[in-house]
């Protein structure tokens, strides 16, 4: 069965510092990854996705995530973290089909 | 562009009763998902409609039931509501091409906060 680890339930960095969110999957064959972002009271906003090609995914708000395949991750990150950024992200999976598997999520808190 | 829209935004109710959430898909999906997010946690897969037929249900018990109407909008219903039914019912919608297993991205509506007292 398809599972998703995000390592540490809360990440802290300064503003203007760089945003390392990770994601590790468990499944038989790679499937589709994506990342959804959470602001309180809020429902979730697709931030980035990998379906298939290129590995470097590149999405919104200055987000991008590398597939990598030996390491069955799929690591957030952002070069430079704004207060804007506090939020809850998710990772998730999708095989064949239906459901989208989250992770428990990461709670980003940006201080200045 | 419509995106996804749920309502009621916030309800309560009591242990026993039952309840109807709604939620109104983005403009050229076909297909519905519904997930519970307990507070805390990730959101959990309830199941997903496709073209009207359900098409992949998680492990949640009967007493959860859906429909998808012909403009594809959708409702979730719970029966028999227990305490641990609390949580944040999140609809997604999505454009399933090449049929009911075809992976699909899923955009999420803001939510309907069940309260169970």
């Amino acid at each position: 069965a398809q599972s998703v680890t995000q390592l540490g339930s809360h990440v802290s960095v300064s503003e203007g510092a760089l945003v390392l969110l990770r994601c590790n999957y468990s499944s038989s064959v790679p499937p589709y990854l994506f990342w959804y972002v959470q602001y309180p009271n809020q429902g979730l906003q697709l931030l980035l996705k990998y379906t298939t090609g290129a590995t470097l995914v590149k999405g919104i708000n200055g987000f991008e995530a590398e597939f990598k395949k030996s390491e069955t991750s799929f690591h957030l990150t952002k070069p430079s973290a704004h207060m804007s950024d506090a939020a809850e992200y998710f990772c998730a999976s999708q095989g064949a089909g239906t459901a989208l598997i989250f992770g428990k999520g990461t709670t980003l808190s940006v201080s200045s | 562009e419509t995106g996804v829209t749920q309502s009621p935004t916030h309800l309560i109710k009591t242990r026993g009763q039952q309840v109807t959430l709604r939620c109104s898909s983005q403009s050229g999906h076909n297909t519905v998902s519904w997930y519970q997010q307990a507070l805390g946690q990730g959101p959990q897969f309830i199941f997903q409609y496709y073209r009207e037929e359900e098409n992949g249900r998680g492990n949640f018990p009967p007493r959860f039931s859906g429909l998808q109407f012909p403009n594809y909008s959708s409702e979730l219903n719970v029966n028999a509501l227990e305490l641990d039914d609390s949580a944040l019912y999140l609809c997604a919608s999505s454009l399933k091409a090449g049929g009911r297993l075809g992976t699909d991205t899923q955009y999420f509506g803001p939510g309907t906060r069940l309260t169970v007292l």
